[in-house]
């Protein structure tokens, strides 16, 4: 277990309908990052953030959206859902920002997304 | 595009053999990490080695990398069923924002 949550398992919603997935990093980690993992590839960096900032974006379009909270909670937003966003939600937490030193990251379990 | 390529993109071996999975990237990095992923879920960190280092060793795994050739290799020795996962390299760069780029993966199968 890394310490990692997700909530929920699995989601199912509608095309053009929101979404709020939620991950709870381990107490002290400053950084959390999200992607994406469509089956059978690899994960796709959403964004990062370090101490409530997003510091970092990967290719996504601006309907996807986080907040991070001083509790180490967190939350991806996807607004105008298309049938393209159906796949693994993944959240990981690190303690400081990854790459400046030797920060492993922790990952969640997943939330599962199917957009009909 | 994908920052990390993993070849092969499957590995079937017999349970006690060497596995040897290679990554490629395109791009200067801080490190590169390997993690492993069972059935869909949540990925495992393996190991890490940063840009300045050569080879690391955890256990049964070693790993290479080369930032010249922009590529690093993750050896499994003495492999084991329980080793059948998906194993992906990743590297992490701070050009315009930190970013963790994930490659497409190897799935490994051992087989008993």
């Amino acid at each position: 277990e890394t310490g990692v949550t997700q909530s929920p398992t699995h989601l199912i919603k509608t095309r053009g309908q929101q979404v709020t997935l939620r991950c709870s990093s381990q107490s002290g980690h400053n950084t959390v990052s999200w992607y994406q993992q469509a089956l059978g590839q690899g994960p796709q960096f959403i964004f990062q953030y370090y101490r409530e900032e997003e510091n970092g974006r990967g290719n996504f379009p601006p309907r996807f959206s986080g907040l991070q909270f001083p509790n180490y909670s967190s939350e991806l937003n996807v607004n105008a859902l298309e049938l393209d966003d159906s796949a693994l939600y993944l959240c990981a937490s690190s303690l400081g920002l990854a790459g400046v030193n030797t920060d492993t990251q922790y990952f969640g379990p997943g939330t599962r997304l199917t957009v009909l | 595009s994908q920052q990390g390529e993993e070849d092969p993109q499957a590995l079937s071996i017999q349970e006690g053999e060497n596995a040897t999975m290679n990554c490629s990237y395109k791009t200067s990095i801080n490190n590169l990490q390997w993690y492993r992923q069972n059935s869909g879920r949540g990925l495992v960190h393996l190991i890490l080695i940063r840009s300045n280092e050569r080879e690391k060793h955890s256990g049964r795994l070693r790993v290479t990398l080369d930032t010249s050739k922009k590529s690093s290799s993750l050896l499994i020795t003495a492999s084991r069923a329980a080793d059948t996962a998906s194993y992906f390299c990743a590297t992490v760069s701070n050009t315009g924002g930190f970013k963790t780029i994930f490659g497409a993966g190897t799935r490994l199968f051992v087989k008993a």
